[in-house]
């Protein structure tokens, strides 16, 4: 266990609503990243929060959003749900010091649009 | 554009011998690895990692091997056992990482 939660474990939407998903992470830790899992793909950078500030992003439009907390912790946030938007959600947390920057991951949250 | 990319979608070993997983990388400018493990309905989990002033490092019951002048990677599994059935991940990057499509290990009884 890397001690990294994610919540809700499974949700349903549909096409056009919008969805927030959450991330507690690993005790000690002050960065966030997030990334995309297609099934039967590895996973996909969208991207990661640093003191509260977007610290990088991947190929992902305006519409994936997210935000951190002063406690590290994360939400992301994706608007207009597509159907390609079913997925894997994966949050990953890591320590920001020197260049040891190994990110853990939760357990994902596997979101459905229909 | 950048990629890491790994040989095989599926790799079936007999349990108790050694595993070979091999990555390629495309970003000569890479400098930090990581081999995830990820078995059904769960996240990555970390195994070990290499950063690009080395060329070998081992872990336990583990070993990554890396060759920066043919941008490849691999992860040796010694004693392979039923427990390391899992989809195998290699990737590169510092913040963002950029994974390769995974390698699926099976262990034959």
């Amino acid at each position: 266990e890397t001690g990294v939660t994610q919540s809700p474990t499974h949700l349903i939407k549909t096409r056009g609503q919008q969805v927030t998903l959450r991330c507690s992470s690993q005790s000690g830790h002050n960065t966030v990243s997030w990334y995309q899992q297609a099934l039967g793909q590895g996973p996909q950078f969208i991207f990661q929060y640093y003191r509260e500030e977007e610290n990088g992003r991947g190929n992902f439009p305006p519409r994936f959003s997210g935000l951190q907390f002063p406690n590290y912790s994360s939400e992301l946030n994706v608007n207009a749900l597509e159907l390609d938007d079913s997925a894997l959600y994966l949050c990953a947390s890591s320590l920001a010091s020197g260049r040891a920057k190994t990110q853990y991951f939760g357990p994902g949250t596997r979101l459905l649009v229909l | 554009g950048e990629s890491v990319g790994l040989h095989l979608p599926t790799l079936s070993v007999q349990e108790g011998d050694n595993s070979i997983i091999n990555c390629a990388y495309s970003n000569s400018a890479s400098d930090y690895f990581i081999w995830y493990k990820q078995e059904s309905g769960k996240g990555p989990q970390f195994i070990i990692d290499i950063r690009s002033n080395m060329d070998k490092r081992q872990g336990q019951r583990v070993t990554v091997l890396l060759n920066k002048t043919v941008k490849h990677l691999s992860l040796q599994i010694a004693a392979t056992q039923p427990g390391d059935s899992a989809v195998y991940f290699c990737a590169e990057g510092a913040d963002g990482l950029t994974f390769g499509k995974g390698t699926h290990l099976i262990i034959q009884p």
